[in-house]
């Protein structure tokens, strides 16, 4: 079964400043990824995602992410962060065509420092 | 932008009592999940629907939960009797098929048992 860590469950980072939140995945098969972002007390909205080809992946937002097969990670980034980007950010994957389930990671708080 | 429609937003119970949560997915979207965000970790999917048929309901603890899409629409995920550990975020989400498809997510229903 596939498993995903998100390394840090708090990110504080000063306005305009770069973030990175790390994602690692296990998984013995190949696997499609994903990034969402939950404000408090609302639902699940897709950043982005990868489902093959360009391991660079250009989500909304101003946020992108990397696949890297060989560190098994996914990590989100973006170059210069914004109030409105403090929110809660899950990692998810999914095994690969034809399946359904999502694994998702337990989340990690941005908090961006005016 | 069609969304996923879920009510109540906030549910107070007391344990022992009965609980009903509904789920409006997007027009034509076929599967349809039922998840449990528990606080501080990410959601875990209870059950999942396939048109009004049950795919995956193998972490729905059946003897108090239960969930339907009679006519493979709309949804309702059921407590009975509600417990103190069944306080959580329950959230909706659809697609339009498995696979690579996309899940949407609504905004949620907040449950606590007093």
């Amino acid at each position: 079964a596939q498993s995903v860590t998100q390394l840090d469950s708090q990110v504080p980072v000063f306005e305009e400043a770069p973030v990175e939140l790390r994602c690692n995945y296990s998984s013995s098969v190949s696997v499609y990824l994903f990034w969402y972002v939950q404000y408090p007390n609302q639902g699940l909205q897709l950043l982005l995602k990868y489902l093959s080809g360009s391991t660079l992946v250009k989500g909304i937002n101003g946020f992108e992410a990397e696949f890297n097969k060989s560190q098994t990670s996914f990590h989100l980034r973006k170059p210069s962060v914004h109030i409105s980007d403090t929110a809660e950010y899950f990692c998810a994957v999914k095994k690969g065509a034809g399946s359904y389930q999502l694994t998702f990671g337990k989340g990690t708080k941005l908090s961006v420092i005016p | 932008e069609a969304e996923v429609a879920q009510s109540p937003r906030y549910k107070i119970t007391e344990k022992s009592q009965a609980v009903a949560f509904w789920c409006d997915p997007i027009s034509g979207h076929a599967t349809l999940y039922w998840y449990r965000q528990i606080l501080g970790q990410g959601p875990e999917l209870l059950v999942q629907f396939q048109d009004e048929s049950v795919v995956d309901d193998s972490q729905l603890p059946k003897d108090r939960f239960s969930a339907e899409r009679l006519k493979g629409v709309d949804s309702t995920l059921k407590i009975q009797p509600a417990e103190l550990g069944d306080s959580a975020m329950y959230l909706c989400a659809s697609s339009l098929r498995t696979g690579t498809d996309t899940q949407y997510f609504g905004p949620g229903t907040r449950l606590t048992v007093l």
